[in-house]
């Protein structure tokens, strides 16, 4: 069964520093691997995904992630952040190889940006 | 495109009453939606798999008569809380797969039920 582990459970960082959140999965099927972001008081958003393809993917506001195989990782990556970065962020890929299986989240990320 | 929303937004109620939660799917049809719960500073559970015409999938450890999913049509799912109870309080969230989208879920804005 697949399980998804973000370790980092709380980042504090200060504006312009760089940033890596961690994300692992353990399913070795098909291999479809999303990054979401929650802002504060507002609804999950989709920053990027992967489903195939070049393992480094580009998503919005910045923000890229690398699909490393070998690794089971899928860290998100950011050369500068800004304050507006403050959100909780989910990694999260499906149970299994089917379009119809269920997603499963990691535990999620805070992340705090000092101004 | 991949607008969901959900109905109420915020919802508070006397312990005992059942509350109902709409989900919809504003521009695309969704044969199947789910149905999350989060807790502060936590990750999303799954709590239900919703699909359209057929009985929901409950994951296990949610109680089935207690939250009763409805997916009457292809945009629209209902969550019902019945008999509501303090414990039951939290931020409910939907979310709908669109067609050859593959995996790719987008979510409701959620709903704070709090039950006093």
């Amino acid at each position: 069964a697949q399980s998804v582990s973000q370790h980092n459970h709380h980042v504090i960082l200060s504006e312009a520093a760089s940033l890596e959140l961690g994300c692992n999965y353990s399913y070795g099927g098909t291999v479809n691997l999303f990054w979401y972001v929650q802002y504060p008081g507002q609804h999950l958003q989709l920053l990027l995904k992967y489903f195939s393809g070049d393992p480094l993917v580009k998503g919005i506001k910045g923000f890229e992630a690398e699909f490393i195989k070998s690794k089971f990782s899928f860290n998100l990556r950011k050369p500068s952040v800004q304050w507006s970065d403050t959100a909780e962020y989910f990694c999260a890929a499906p149970e299994g190889d089917s379009s119809a299986s269920k997603i499963i989240f990691g535990s999620g990320t805070r992340l705090s940006i000092r101004p | 495109g991949a607008v969901v929303s959900q109905h109420p937004s915020w919802v508070i109620c006397k312990s005992g009453t059942s509350v109902k939660i709409e989900c919809r799917s504003l521009d695309f049809q969704a044969t199947t939606m789910f149905w999350y719960r989060q807790f502060p500073k936590q990750s999303l559970m799954l709590m239900a798999t919703s699909n359209e015409g057929s009985k929901a999938t409950y994951e296990q450890g949610v109680e089935k008569d207690k939250f009763l999913i409805n997916h009457a049509s292809l945009t629209l799912s209902t969550l019902t809380v019945t008999s509501a109870h303090p414990e039951d309080s939290s931020f409910y969230i939907c979310s709908a797969r669109p067609p050859a989208r593959g995996n790719e879920q987008f979510f409701g804005p959620g709903t704070r039920l709090t039950v006093l």
